[in-house]
């Protein structure tokens, strides 16, 4: 079983549209969950960081940890084109010497 | 802002050549790494390094070496590249305290 499992998509939704994006792990030790975002043939970029658990809030995102059920979820309100990328969940315990497990991603693709 | 500076975007390289990749940070962060990312692998991680002149292989360092003499800068080194080398390349260095990975923009090898 990987450690973290992301679905690959591609997802698709029109413009508007509100977004989940979601991950599952199976560590139960892991206490740092972050959120990338990659445009084609860049690098990614943070995006969300949560400690822990509960919910983060930044404009129209919005990062979830259920650690109780080992998942988190990026949501995306009002979806726009610009927000068509690659997204990246990215985890860890704090204590593998600075590795993080990553997702494998997800590409979604805002419709106007 | 953090900032990772890889020294070219794009190369092409011939088979069997010595192919050396340059990563600079700006941020006097301790650890830097090293990935591949290829199309449905997601992102592998090849090396990585906790302080000057220290290093250690990822989960893919076959045929790939590195190099840091100084604080700021990670060097990746292909030793007689491969087709099966042709790949994206990510540099990041990473915020200790928070564990966040920080990105730079990727170098696109093409081994010919």
């Amino acid at each position: 079983q990987k450690e973290v499992e992301q679905d690959p998509g591609p997802l698709s939704v029109p413009e508007g549209a509100i977004v989940s994006l979601n991950c599952t792990y199976s560590n139960s030790a892991f206490q740092y969950f972050m959120w990338y975002r990659q445009y084609s043939r860049k690098g990614p970029e943070l995006l969300m960081y949560t400690y822990s658990s509960g919910n983060k809030e930044d404009g129209r995102f919005t990062a979830q940890v259920d650690k109780s059920s080992k998942y988190i979820s990026l949501f995306i309100r009002d979806s726009q084109p610009s927000d068509s990328a690659t997204y990246l969940c990215a985890i860890t315990t704090g204590n593998q010497g600075g590795k993080l497990i990553f997702g494998q991603g997800t590409e979604l693709s805002v419709k106007p | 802002d953090v900032k990772v500076t890889q020294s070219s975007r794009y190369l092409v390289k011939r088979t069997g050549e010595k192919v050396f990749l340059e990563c600079v940070q700006d941020m006097d962060h301790e650890n830097m790494f090293w990935y591949r990312q290829d199309p449905g692998l997601g992102l592998r991680l090849i090396y990585f390094s906790y302080d000057v002149k220290m290093k250690e292989k990822g989960d893919i360092p076959e045929g790939y070496s590195v190099s840091r003499e100084k604080k700021e800068r990670f060097s990746l080194i292909l030793e007689s590249a491969s087709t099966n080398q042709t790949s994206m390349y990510l540099c990041a260095s990473q915020d200790l305290a928070k564990n966040i990975q920080y990105f730079g923009a990727g170098t696109r090898l093409s081994v010919l």
